[in-house]
């Protein structure tokens, strides 16, 4: 099985703060998705990261796919109280079609 | 777009007991997948299906679990005998196509079994 690991299990921090959240695994991955997940409800993709070195933006998230394409990285900018989730960073098994998840980063952003 | 529709959203049943989770996919997805989550294991793929088929039930963790696709419309989990170690949220995913493409979930099933 290859895992996913994901850091820091749990963040909290202020309104405003900048805050970056990891997702490691010792294999290569041909691509590695982030979603969110909000209390009550199923995950929902972020986004996609396929190429090694790729930067995406959506608004004040920005995510990274390691060169080696082992690691990826989301960040924050000026967090807000509606970025509070579990993250999730997830590949696809080597083919076949289902996802492995890493377990998470729980964030509460406190005003 | 209804999205994914899974029923009940909530069950709470006794050990022992028969326990049946229901699944509606997005209309013209051909893939159905089906995981469950716990603070302990996090997010885990049971089976998943393709136009109908199961593809890979290797992630079911005994028999007491099965899974059908009787059209394209909808899905069961089944669970029985329903032990306490099984109480999870049970989601319900599906897909256009496949490796790459995007999972669409639906809000899930908190299982207790008392």
């Amino acid at each position: 099985t290859q895992l996913l690991e994901q850091s820091p299990q749990f963040l909290s921090i202020q309104e405003g703060e900048n805050l970056t959240v990891y997702c490691n695994s010792s294999s290569v991955f041909s691509s590695l998705q982030w979603y969110r997940q909000e209390p009550g409800e199923g995950p929902v993709l972020l986004v996609t990261v396929v190429t090694g070195g790729e930067v995406k933006k959506l608004k004040r998230l920005t995510f990274q796919f390691g060169d080696a394409r082992k690691d990826s990285s989301l960040h924050i900018t000026a967090a807000q109280p509606g970025d509070t989730g579990l993250y999730l960073c997830a590949r696809h098994g080597g083919g076949a079609d289902g996802l492995t998840f890493g377990k998470g980063t729980h964030l509460i952003i406190q005003p | 777009d209804a999205g994914v529709i899974q029923s009940p959203r909530h069950e709470v049943t006794e050990m022992g007991q028969e326990v049946t989770l229901r699944c509606k996919p997005i209309s013209g997805h051909d893939y159905l997948f089906w995981y469950r989550q716990t603070m302990m294991r996090g997010l885990e793929l049971l089976i998943y299906f393709n136009n109908n088929v199961p593809i890979d039930d290797s992630g079911m963790p005994e028999d007491r679990f099965s899974a059908k696709m009787p059209n394209a419309s909808f899905s069961t989990l089944k669970i029985q005998p329903s032990e306490p170690r099984d109480s999870a949220v049970y989601f319900c995913a599906s897909s256009f196509s496949g490796s790459g493409d995007t999972q669409y979930f639906g809000p899930g099933t908190r299982l207790t079994v008392l």
